[in-house]
């Protein structure tokens, strides 16, 4: 069974920071994996999907890097805004195209 | 292009009653799956449709059903509701099982 953890639970930086998610899986027979955002109390936005053949993605200040073979994955965020603030979510597709979500990781940069 | 829409945003129900949410896909993608969300529990996986045929399913009771239109289109309904049914639901759209999944805005649900 597919388990994902992201380190760490909660963040709080100063603005300009740049930073640092992690995201670890146990099995490495995946298909692709997904960073998201979650604002308080809405759904979830789509920041960047590495599929597995990739080793990582790019979107602006935002870069998500794949490693299978260790099952991780961290999300790099450049010169940390206070509009960043949010819960990131990875998500792991695997055989059961099933996602698995971690936890997340709560952010706050404050001013 | 419009995104995933769920509808209602909030709902309010009693203890025994019955609920149905529905979710509107992105156009073009056959794949809607549903989440319950809570504090406790984190996000976890009730079930997913594609072309009007349930794919996968979670661990989830009985009481959660769905199904899916030839438009795409999703419903979710929940029997005989209880007061851990408080949650945000929230469904997500694909164009297939390996593509980026989209998220709604999700429907706040409070069992009284």
């Amino acid at each position: 069974k597919q388990e994902v953890t992201q380190i760490p639970a909660a963040l709080s930086v100063p603005e300009g920071e740049n930073l640092v998610l992690n995201c670890s899986f146990t099995d490495s027979a995946i298909y692709n994996l997904q960073w998201f955002r979650q604002d308080p109390g809405k759904g979830l936005t789509s920041l960047l999907l590495i599929q597995s053949s990739q080793r990582e993605q790019t979107s602006g200040r935002l870069n998500a890097s794949l490693d299978k073979s260790s099952g991780r994955s961290t999300l790099y965020i450049a010169a940390s805004q206070p509009g960043d603030s949010a819960t990131y979510l990875c998500a792991v597709n695997g055989g059961s195209y099933i996602p698995t979500f971690g936890r997340g990781t709560s952010l706050i940069v404050h001013p | 292009k419009a995104g995933v829409t769920q509808t209602p945003r909030y709902l309010i129900k009693t203890r025994g009653q019955q609920v149905t949410l529905s979710c509107s896909p992105i156009s073009g993608h056959r794949s809607v799956s549903w989440y319950q969300q809570t504090p406790g529990q984190g996000l976890q996986f009730l079930f997913e449709y594609f072309s009007e045929t349930q794919r996968n399913k979670g661990n989830f009771p009985g009481r959660f059903s769905g199904r899916q239109f030839s438009n795409s289109r999703s419903e979710m309904n929940v029997s005989t509701l209880e007061l851990g049914d408080s949650a945000l639901y929230l469904c997500a759209s694909r164009t297939s099982a390996e593509g980026a999944a989209f998220f709604g805005q999700g429907t706040r649900l409070t069992v009284v």
